[in-house]
């Protein structure tokens, strides 16, 4: 039972370029989420599904495109990396006691 | 828009102390729940606790505990016999649909 896993764990990319970051788990939740941790800022939302098939904006969701596979997998795609996306970003899902279950971070840094 | 507020950003205590982390938030929701929080160097988010809006009866978890004051939209974490290993940034979280998060504490535990 791995829980929340998220790759990769560190990406640097140049202004303009685009990448995806996956995420999935295996605890059967419905409910997925992407936040960004920026110092000082706690976490924002986002994007979230809350449930297969379907996808919902968060606090700051500009830049961002995300897309549920399955059940399982939620994945964030930024299409034309900036240097204010530089940030930590976390995957999430959500339990039966609206617990969020967090994967281990991705450390994106945007030059 | 919910939001939740932690005014202390920074707190330290000596091991085998007590602290307590403070949280405010500001909803027009009944029903929620409120959630703190751990995040070690590491980067993992870690839920320490939670608590239900609908129930009065505080949380507990082994050395912490909440005060949760609904009325006054207040949700403080207590942490008894601090230990070296609680050194951490610790998160007030608020959720309905989706969880808004407050920008942290971060706790230094000085032996």
């Amino acid at each position: 039972n791995a829980g929340v896993t998220q790759t990769p764990k560190f990406q640097v990319l140049k202004t303009g370029q685009s990448m995806t970051l996956q995420c999935a788990q295996d605890m059967n939740h419905n409910s997925m989420y992407w936040y960004r941790q920026d110092p000082g800022m706690g976490l924002r939302l986002i994007y979230y599904s809350a449930s297969e098939g379907t996808t919902d904006k968060g606090e700051v969701p500009n830049g961002y495109n995300v897309s549920r596979l399955n059940k399982r997998e939620f994945s964030l795609r930024l299409e034309s990396a900036a240097p204010s996306q530089t940030s930590v970003y976390f995957c999430a899902s959500r339990g039966s006691y609206n617990e969020q279950f967090f994967g281990p971070g991705t450390r994106l840094t945007v030059l | 828009a919910q939001t939740v507020t932690q005014s202390q950003p920074e707190m330290s205590v000596q091991e085998a102390e007590t602290v307590t982390l403070s949280c405010t938030y500001d909803t027009s929701e009944s029903d929620y729940y409120l959630f703190w929080y751990k995040q070690p160097p590491s980067r993992q988010m870690i839920l320490v606790i939670r608590q239900e809006a609908y129930k009065q009866q505080n949380a507990t978890e082994n050395r912490f505990s909440v005060n949760f004051q609904k009325a006054a939209k207040s949700f403080s974490l207590k942490i008894s016999d601090s230990q070296l290993g609680d050194a951490a940034m610790y998160f007030c979280a608020y959720s309905k649909n989706d969880m808004r998060f407050g920008a942290g504490t971060r706790l230094t535990v000085k032996p």
